[in-house]
């Protein structure tokens, strides 16, 4: 069964403490993951797709990595205004159907 | 450029009713999606919609039904609901053509209690 797995569920940093969150997957075919950041209230909103192992994708203090197995998002020195929900999401072979992960809860302390 | 809005943003029902939730999609997309999120988990995936035909569809029963219209705006529509499908739902939009790897555009959500 194709699955998205998250961890942790949740992540409490200190202002400028870098930290990374991971997501493994279990899909035949991988056809793209996705990462993308809620805010409470609000919808996802798109940061990065990568397609193959090996690829990296950066946006400020973010970093996206991906191999055959899992995805890791870096944070680096991250800022209270990094607080949300990070959500990792694939596409399921043959389907236009994302399946999403639960998401980790980052909270920055400033 | 305007974005994808959906509405109302919150709705409050009681079991057995029905409800119609409204997705404007952003300018230039003609494909629609609607996800259920419920608390503390990931969006599910309900059904998707390109250019007025439903083209994929989620594990959820026929009492969840939904429209496209030619401006490429959607509805979802629950029937005798139940007290389980409280939840955000979520519309997102993306480009037509509908390949794979396509990023979605979401709206704020609409923030369904039933009672």
């Amino acid at each position: 069964e194709d699955q998205v797995t998250q961890s942790p569920e949740a992540l409490r940093l200190q202002e400028g403490e870098s930290s990374s969150l991971n997501c493994s997957y279990t899909v035949s075919g991988l056809r793209g993951l996705f990462w993308y950041r809620q805010d409470p209230g609000k919808g996802p909103e798109f940061l990065f797709t990568l397609y193959s192992a090996g690829e990296e994708k950066e946006k400020e203090r973010l970093k996206a990595t991906l191999t055959k197995k899992e995805s890791f998002l870096h944070i680096t020195a991250p800022k209270p205004e990094d607080s949300a929900t990070y959500l990792c999401a694939v596409q399921a072979p043959g389907t236009y159907k994302y399946i999403f992960g639960t998401g980790t809860r980052l909270k920055v302390l400033a | 450029e305007t974005g994808v809005t959906q509405s109302p943003t919150h709705l409050i029902k009681t079991r057995g009713q029905q409800v119609t939730l409204r997705c404007s999609s952003q300018s230039g997309h003609n494909t629609v999606s609607w996800y259920q999120q419920a608390l503390g988990q990931g969006p599910q995936f309900i059904f998707q919609y390109y250019r007025e035909e439903e083209n994929g569809r989620g594990n959820f029963p026929p009492r969840f039904s939904g429209l496209q219209f030619p401006n490429y705006s959607s509805e979802l529509n629950v029937n005798a609901l139940e007290l389980d499908d409280s939840a955000l739902y979520l519309c997102a939009s993306s480009l037509g053509g509908q390949g794979p790897n396509e990023k979605l555009f979401f709206g704020s959500g609409t923030q369904l209690s039933v009672l």
